[in-house]
C-alpha cells in the first residue's frame, strides 16, 4: 500500500524566513499534486507536477518533484502571515484511480 | 463557470440515522470522487464514480454507498451512522482521462 509521508507535521516560522516541506512517497508514481486547506475549508490546488524534475512556481511559493527519490518539495520563500494555513501533497497512484494524500504539514507564520 | 458544489455544507446526526450528500461536478467534468477527512488528517479515498458505475473503492464498509446520476452529479449515502463518520465529506471532479482534482467545499458530518 502506497504511503505518503511529509515532514514536518508542524511547522512555525517567522515572517521573511525560508523553509522546505518534504514529501516521501513508497512506490511509484509521476504525478504528484500540492493542496493548501485553510482551517474549516476544502482543498485549494496549488500545484500540479507530472514528470520527473518538474518545478513550479507561484509566488512565494515553489515546488519540485524527483520521481526517482520519489520526494517532493514545497519550498517557501520570504514567508507571509497569510502563507499560514495546511498544506497536503497527494500522489496519483498508479494504475487506480485515487489519491493518496499525506499527513499534511500545519504552517504557522508569525508576524 | 461554476466549480464542484456540494450540499448541505453542515448536518447533524444521530448514531443509527442515515445521511445522504450530494455533488455537482465542475463543468466538463464526468468523474466524480469522494473523500472523507476526519479532523486532523489527510482525506481518505471513498469511491469514484464514472458513467454511473463505481470505478473504485477504497477501505471503506459497507455502508458507505453511492451513485452517479446521468448528469454527472452524485450522491453519497452511509447508513447507520457511527461516532466515528464525524468528518468532512469531500467530494471532487475530473476528467476521466484523469489528471487534477477539484475539490467542493466539503460537507461536514457530526454524528452524536
Amino acid at each position: 500500500e502506497l504511503k505518503v509521508e511529509q515532514n514536518p507535521l508542524f511547522l512555525s516560522m517567522q515572517e521573511g524566513k525560508n523553509y522546505t516541506i518534504y514529501c516521501n512517497y513508497s512506490t511509484t508514481s509521476d504525478r504528484l499534486y500540492w493542496y493548501r486547506q485553510d482551517p474549516g475549508k476544502s482543498l485549494e490546488s496549488l500545484f500540479v507536477l507530472l514528470s520527473n524534475g518538474a518545478v513550479k512556481q507561484e509566488g512565494r511559493l515553489m515546488a519540485s518533484l524527483d520521481t526517482k527519490a520519489r520526494l517532493s518539495t514545497l519550498h517557501i520563500t520570504a514567508a507571509v502571515h497569510d502563507l499560514s494555513a495546511t498544506y497536503f501533497c497527494a500522489v496519483d497512484l498508479v494504475g487506480t484511480y485515487k489519491y493518496i494524500f499525506g499527513t499534511g504539514t500545519r504552517l504557522k507564520v508569525l508576524a | 463557470d461554476a466549480g464542484v458544489t456540494q450540499s448541505p455544507t453542515h448536518l447533524i446526526k444521530t448514531r443509527g440515522q442515515q445521511v445522504t450528500l450530494r455533488c455537482s461536478p465542475k463543468s466538463g467534468h464526468d468523474t466524480v470522487s469522494w473523500y472523507q477527512q476526519a479532523l486532523g488528517q489527510g482525506p481518505q479515498f471513498i469511491f469514484q464514480y464514472y458513467e454511473e458505475e463505481e470505478r473504485q473503492r477504497g477501505n471503506f464498509p459497507d455502508r458507505f454507498s453511492g451513485h452517479q446520476f446521468p448528469n454527472y452529479s452524485s450522491e453519497l449515502n452511509v447508513n447507520a451512522l457511527l461516532l466515528g463518520d464525524s468528518a468532512l465529506y469531500l467530494c471532487a471532479s475530473s476528467h476521466v482521462r484523469g489528471g487534477e482534482l477539484f475539490f467542493g467545499e466539503g460537507s461536514r458530518l457530526t454524528v452524536l
